[in-house]
């Protein structure tokens, strides 16, 4: 068990459908960062918070957006979802540095 | 911005054997971290094994080591006595030492290797 936790685990949905997905970092932890993990992408990161603020982006798409909570737990929102949405989303946290970072199980979106 | 390389798609092993995973990565910096982490069937990312780029002795676990070639800016994976449940992806991972807002400090992943352990 990493200590970060992920909802749902599982999510079916439709095209144009908005969902949102949930993560709790580790404790202690104040950097979390998104990642999707597609057949044909591999692992592309999201975007990144620490401490509340976002701290960058990388390939996220502008339908899709994200924030951190005081609680430091944080969400993903994706929106008018694509059939090419479909993927593994993982969130991970770590201390600021070093180290490595600790992954969630994953949320897996279906679009249909 | 840094990349990471994996050039086996799919390795195969037979179980009790040794088995090398290739990475390479490609950055200007002189200070990062180097993971692997391990994609079992159940999705999971599991850390495998860290390596501190300041560090010239070569990080062990257990049975998984690594070659640590920072010059020419490799990094694989050995695992030895190969067992079943090794059979997973295998991401190889960078990660820069200069975050705190100079931009992202998360992990740069390579594309992956897919494990096969043959009984």
């Amino acid at each position: 068990d990493s200590g970060v936790t992920q909802t749902p685990k599982h999510l079916i949905t439709a095209t144009g459908q908005r969902v949102t997905l949930r993560c709790s970092p580790r404790s202690g932890d104040l950097s979390v960062y998104w990642y999707q993990q597609s057949l044909d992408q591999g692992l592309q990161f999201l975007i990144q918070y620490y401490n509340g603020e976002e701290r960058a982006k990388g390939n996220i798409l502008e339908r899709f957006s994200a924030q951190q909570f005081p609680d430091l737990h944080s969400e993903l929102n994706l929106s008018s979802l694509e059939l090419g949405d479909s993927a593994l989303y993982f969130c991970a946290s770590s201390v600021d540095l070093p180290g490595e970072l600790f992954f969630g199980e994953g949320s897996r979106l279906t679009v249909l | 911005a840094q990349t990471v390389t994996q050039s086996q798609p799919e390795m195969s092993v037979q179980e009790a054997e040794t088995v090398t995973l290739s990475c390479t990565y490609d950055t200007s910096e002189s200070d990062y971290y180097l993971f692997w982490y391990k994609q079992p069937p159940s999705r999971q990312m599991i850390l495998v094994i860290r390596q501190e780029a300041y560090k010239q002795q070569n990080a062990t676990e257990n049975r998984f080591s690594v070659n640590f070639q920072k010059a020419a800016k490799s990094f694989s994976l050995k695992i030895s006595d190969s067992q079943l449940g090794d059979a997973a992806m295998y991401f190889c991972a960078y990660r820069s030492a200069y975050g705190g807002g100079r931009g992202a400090d998360g992990l740069t992943f390579g594309k992956g290797t897919h494990l096969i352990i043959q009984p």
